[in-house]
């Protein structure tokens, strides 16, 4: 079965600075992998989507993501923090078995600082 | 408008009341989902509909179910609620056309069960 890890449930990082936010994943089989933000109320939106194509993947909001085979990792990255980047990011991995269900991570809570 | 509406978008209950949460979208989607959201636990999958014949449990179905009126509602329902079900829950669908399945998620319903 499929699992993700989502290292730190909180990170921190100043206005104008790199953004890193780790995952990774474990799948038996060649696996799709999403990245979701949740705004404070609101429901969960997708930043960006991994599905075998480009390893690299670059999403919405400047919104980037390397998918690392070796590593089993897909740690989404943005070169510059935004005040409106705060937000809690959620990693999670599905399978091409028919249906694609969808496994997330814990979450991580990204504070944005001035 | 959103694609995804869920409805109330809060609720406070009793123990033992029964409460029915609504989804319905316009994207034309046939598959629909529903997932609750606890803190440091991530998303976990309720029950899953591929169309309205199709209903299917998820990891968390207990002290739930489910009703799939058309293609574009889906209900979930708590038949005799309990405080551990106070949670935020959200809907979400997919196209099974779209070859990965990709999840669109509605605004959640905030539930608390006194």
């Amino acid at each position: 079965a499929q699992s993700v890890t989502q290292l730190g449930s909180h990170v921190s990082v100043s206005e104008g600075a790199l953004v890193l936010l780790r995952c990774n994943y474990s799948s038996s089989v060649p696996p799709y992998l999403f990245w979701y933000v949740q705004y404070p109320n609101q429901g969960l939106q997708l930043l960006l989507k991994y599905t075998s194509a480009a390893t690299l993947v670059k999403g919405i909001n400047g919104f980037e993501a390397e998918f690392k085979k070796s590593e089993t990792s897909f740690h989404l990255t943005k070169p510059s923090a935004h005040m409106s980047d705060a937000a809690e990011y959620f990693c999670a991995v599905s399978v091409n078995t028919g249906f694609q269900k969808l496994v997330f991570g814990t979450g991580t809570r990204l504070l944005v600082s001035p | 408008d959103a694609d995804v509406t869920q409805t109330p978008r809060n609720r406070i209950t009793k123990t033992g009341k029964r409460i029915m949460l609504e989804c319905s979208q316009t994207k034309g989607h046939d598959r629909m989902y529903w997932y609750r959201q606890d803190p440091g636990l991530g998303l976990r999958l309720i029950y899953y509909s591929f169309d309205v014949k199709d209903i299917n449990k998820g990891e968390i179905s207990d002290g739930y179910s489910v009703s799939r009126q058309a293609q574009a509602k889906f209900s979930l329902s708590l038949e005799s609620a309990i405080p551990n079900q106070t949670a935020l829950y959200f809907c979400a669908t997919s196209d099974l056309g779209e070859s990965t399945d990709t999840q669109y998620f509605g605004p959640g319903t905030r539930l608390t069960v006194l």
